[in-house]
């Protein structure tokens, strides 16, 4: 049983481009959540997919937008990218938004 | 507001015993994540309470006063392994759905 997976596993993009990470959720997950890990802090919560809808969001700009697929994949956009944006990015999978997260190895971003 | 406090280093020697504790303010609390996280890796699971008093999971235990906003992870008979961080989560409801609101981790140091 494959647990929670995301790609690419590491990405460099450019101040002002806009980046597309992927996370397949765990086998039997329906929710899938986005967290910002900048190094030496716990992740930041950006929003949460159920449904093919975003349920809630963080305290991020619009700049940070996802999608869910009908397979429950989901998707985490970000447009214009800042300096700032530069993080461990990590997807995390759970049955209904009541029961324990299961988190993917993560995508570490660096922008330049 | 939402604030989660816990100490950012600790050190401990090989087979000893170290408590790691966590303060939080929420306004939705609806139970607490402890997860270990090594360096450049996904956060692991390690346990759950929503309930006052003690959860006992092998070499490790977690302790929560809800009436307090406090919550420690215990671990004994260390490991070099255990070397890691250890990141202190709240689930909060506020706005009708959860999602994890994490500390910024205790980076712990096991030596020989």
């Amino acid at each position: 049983d494959a647990g929670v997976t995301q790609s690419p596993t590491h990405l460099i993009k450019t101040r002002g481009q806009q980046v597309t990470l992927r996370c397949s959720p765990k086998s039997g997950h329906d929710t899938v959540s986005w967290y910002q890990q900048a190094l030496g802090q716990g992740p930041q919560f950006i929003f949460q997919y159920y449904e093919e809808e975003e349920r809630q969001r963080g305290n991020f700009p619009d700049r940070f937008s996802g999608h869910q697929f009908p397979n429950y994949s989901s998707e985490l956009n970000v447009n214009a990218l800042l300096l700032g944006d530069s993080a461990l990015y990590l997807c995390a999978s759970s049955f209904g938004e009541r029961y324990e997260q299961y988190f993917g190895p993560g995508t570490r971003l660096t922008v330049t | 507001g939402q604030n989660i406090d816990q100490p950012t280093e600790m050190t401990a020697t090989e087979g000893a015993i170290v408590q790691i504790n966590c303060t939080y303010q929420t306004s939705g609390f609806n139970g607490l994540f402890w997860y270990q996280q090594h360096a450049g890796e996904a956060p692991t699971f390690l346990s759950y309470n929503v309930l006052d008093g003690l959860e006992e999971k092998g070499r490790f235990s977690s302790f929560l006063s809800r009436s307090k906003g406090y919550s420690y992870l215990l671990l004994k008979e260390l490991q070099m392994k255990d070397s890691a961080s250890y990141l202190c989560a709240v689930r909060d409801e506020t706005g009708g759905y959860n999602k994890l609101i994490f500390g910024a981790g205790t980076r712990l140091a096991v030596h020989p």
